[in-house]
């Protein structure tokens, strides 16, 4: 079946250090992937998306790049802010079928100042 | 715009108990997913409907059930309620089906004790 594998937390750096959160995935076909972002008390909020092997997703500074030849969906970030500290899931889903995300188990991502 | 709205926001049952939780999508958004997260670990799928059908099930028991209604929000109804059934429950929402990124609610923290 379908999984997602994201490196274990926590992740603790220091601010503007740059950032590198494995994510590796099993699918049969091609899925979409997601990373998703959610804050202490607070649901999931979509930080970026790519649908397309080689496509870049990209936001508030945050990028990664759907590897389909190593399975991969690394999320990084040039430079960290205290702000950015939150539990960083990792995800799939295919767009036909049953639309159900995948999620991976989370990175909880410590930013001191 | 209203996000997706999720009520109640905190919740306290005695085991073997029911509850309800319910979920607004954003406006015009006709597809509906439920999925419940335990503490420390990545959201799992339980429901996704469309259209007041239901178009996907997770491995989750007969106790836990759902449905859409003709404005769109939904239900999700646990019976028989166990202490495992702790966690926070997220709905979400889609115009045009996952594979192109759910917009999440707040979720509902259930406590079952």
């Amino acid at each position: 079946g379908n999984s997602v594998t994201q490196m274990e937390g926590p992740v603790t750096l220091s601010e503007e250090a740059f950032l590198t959160i494995n994510c590796t995935y099993t699918a049969t076909g091609y899925p979409s992937l997601f990373w998703y972002v959610q804050y202490p008390g607070e649901g999931l909020q979509l930080l970026l998306k790519a649908t397309k092997a080689d496509d870049k997703g990209s936001n508030k500074g945050f990028e990664a790049t759907y590897r389909k030849e190593t399975t991969s969906f690394h999320l990084e970030k040039g430079s960290v802010q205290v702000s950015d500290s939150a539990v960083y899931f990792c995800a799939l889903t295919h767009r036909q079928g049953a639309q159900k995300l995948v999620f991976g188990q989370g990175t909880r991502l410590t930013i001191n100042p | 715009d209203a996000g997706v709205t999720q009520s109640p926001t905190h919740l306290i049952k005695t085991r073997g108990q029911h509850v309800t939780l319910r979920c607004s999508p954003i406006s015009g958004h006709k597809s509906v997913s439920w999925y419940q997260q335990v503490l420390g670990q990545g959201p799992q799928f339980i429901f996704q409907y469309y259209e007041k059908e239901e178009r996907g099930r997770g491995n989750f028991p007969d106790r836990f059930s759902a449905r859409q209604f003709p404005n769109y929000s939904s239900e999700l109804n646990v019976n028989a309620l166990l202490l495992g059934d702790s966690a926070l429950y997220l709905c979400a929402s889609s115009d045009q089906g996952a594979g192109y990124g759910y917009t999440f609610g707040s979720g509902t923290r259930l406590t079952v004790v």
